[in-house]
């Protein structure tokens, strides 16, 4: 498949950890966030969202943080999977009804 | 649900050519995305229709680069002439109202 960036930041974690994937954004106005995962050869899958008014919402094992003071985001996969191996993506809405994607991070689950 | 469809999945073409690229949204969906994928740039949205009209195209690189949505249920984007760093994989993406982008598979174009 695709590879989607060589030089990606990687997180590495064992099966059955817990994994947190961080993001940074730099729009203050933003108010529409979303946490995306995408596999290889794949388009990116919507994986859970969260609105400015908001500062936690939950999935089923995953949980996404929003943090307005410092604009930052964060997605926490409960029980990590070796299906849960993907880049991940973070995107926010600047007001455009366009999301803007994040550089994404790879996530590598070792069994 | 067949999700987003796009057309070819793989394109391989000779600097020069004319290439067009395909996609199909979700049926009912009234907004649709052209992103590009690069391992430099990451993903880039090109241009973005609502209700089959542009509405921000701002991201298009270049006059060689041309987008039409005909009819809510098709639209392409073409290139024209294509060049080695059009190389990408292009991806087509759907919504409504206030539903988050729905991508389909992409089409990796290859220009030699």
């Amino acid at each position: 498949g695709e590879s989607v960036g060589l030089h990606l930041p990687t997180l590495s974690v064992q099966e059955g950890d817990n994994s947190i994937i961080n993001c940074a954004y730099s729009n203050s106005a933003s108010d529409y966030f979303i946490w995306y995962k995408q596999e290889s050869g794949k388009g990116p899958q919507f994986i859970i969202d969260i609105r400015s008014n908001m500062d936690k919402r939950q999935g089923q094992r995953v949980t996404v943080l929003l943090n307005k003071t410092v604009k930052h985001l964060s997605l926490q996969i409960a029980a990590t999977q070796p299906g849960d191996s993907a880049v991940y993506f973070c995107a926010e809405n600047t007001g455009r009804r366009a999301l803007t994607f994040g550089s994404g991070t790879r996530l590598q689950v070792q069994p | 649900d067949a999700g987003v469809i796009q057309s070819p999945r793989h394109e391989v073409t000779e600097m020069g050519q004319e290439v067009t690229l395909r996609c199909k949204p979700i049926s009912g969906h009234n907004s649709l995305f052209w992103y590009r994928q690069t391992m430099m740039r990451g993903l880039e949205l090109l241009i973005y229709f609502n209700n089959n009209v542009p509405i921000d195209d701002s991201g298009m690189p270049e006059d060689r680069f041309s987008a039409k949505m005909p009819n809510a249920s098709f639209s392409t984007l073409k290139i024209q002439p294509s060049e080695p760093r059009d190389s990408a994989v292009y991806f087509c993406a759907s919504s409504t109202g206030n539903s988050p982008l729905h991508f389909g598979n992409g089409t990796r174009l290859t220009v030699t």
